[in-house]
């Protein structure tokens, strides 16, 4: 039982580059989330989906798309990087109510 | 509309020492849910502990300890006999009854020095 994993660990992009940031759960839990994580502040949600085949906004959504793939696979994507993304992001699902997060991805865009 | 206040950025205390983390929050709804995450140096968020708005009761796991007052709008945690592995960010989230999202406060760093 991994719980809840994120890969890549780690990514460096060039501003305009795109990439996928996948993410996968095994508690068959319903709700996954996206979160951004800068230093000194708390997690902001980027986007949820509450249940497979919905997706909705959440505070920070812009430059940002996502694809609930299946119950388990909730990827982010960035069409168009920019620096102002630099994160660490954080994937989570929960059922119904405490969230379970996985380990995170470091990404730097220069 | 929803808040969590850490007011406290940084504290830093010698092992052994008992420390209380403050959470303040603010919600117009009747049924909500309070939590503390532990965020180590690692980077890993860990679930600590959830409380409902209609629950009051105090909790106890070990070295920690939750009080949670509605009258006061907080929820705070305390750890006991602190140890140099409590080092962390430590967050405090809300969430309201059917909102999918947490609320997050800044995080308060805890620092604790052998």
């Amino acid at each position: 039982n991994a719980g809840v994993t994120q890969t890549p660990k780690f990514q460096v992009l060039k501003t305009g580059q795109s990439m996928t940031l996948q993410c996968a759960q095994d508690m068959n839990h319903n709700s996954m989330y996206w979160y951004r994580q800068d230093p000194g502040m708390g997690l902001r949600l980027i986007y949820y989906s509450a249940s497979e085949g919905t997706t909705d906004k959440g505070e920070v959504p812009n430059g940002y798309n996502v694809s609930r793939l299946n119950k388990r696979e909730f990827s982010l994507r960035l069409e168009s990087a920019a620096p102002s993304q630099t994160s660490v992001y954080f994937c989570a699902s929960s059922e119904p109510i405490e969230q379970f997060f996985g380990p995170g991805t470091r990404l730097t865009v220069l | 509309a929803q808040k969590v206040t850490q007011a406290q950025t940084e504290i830093s205390v010698v092992e052994k020492e008992d420390v209380t983390l403050d959470c303040v929050y603010e919600t117009r709804d009747t049924t909500y849910y309070l939590f503390w995450y532990k965020q180590p140096p690692s980077g890993e968020l860990v679930f600590l502990i959830r409380r409902n708005s209609f629950d009051e009761q105090n909790e106890i796991s070990g070295r920690y300890s939750w009080n949670f007052q509605k009258s006061t709008s907080s929820f705070n945690f305390t750890i006991t006999a602190s140890q140099v592995v409590d080092s962390a960010v430590y967050f405090c989230a809300l969430k309201e009854g059917s909102n999918y999202q947490l609320i997050w406060g800044a995080g308060t760093k805890l620092i604790i020095k052998p």
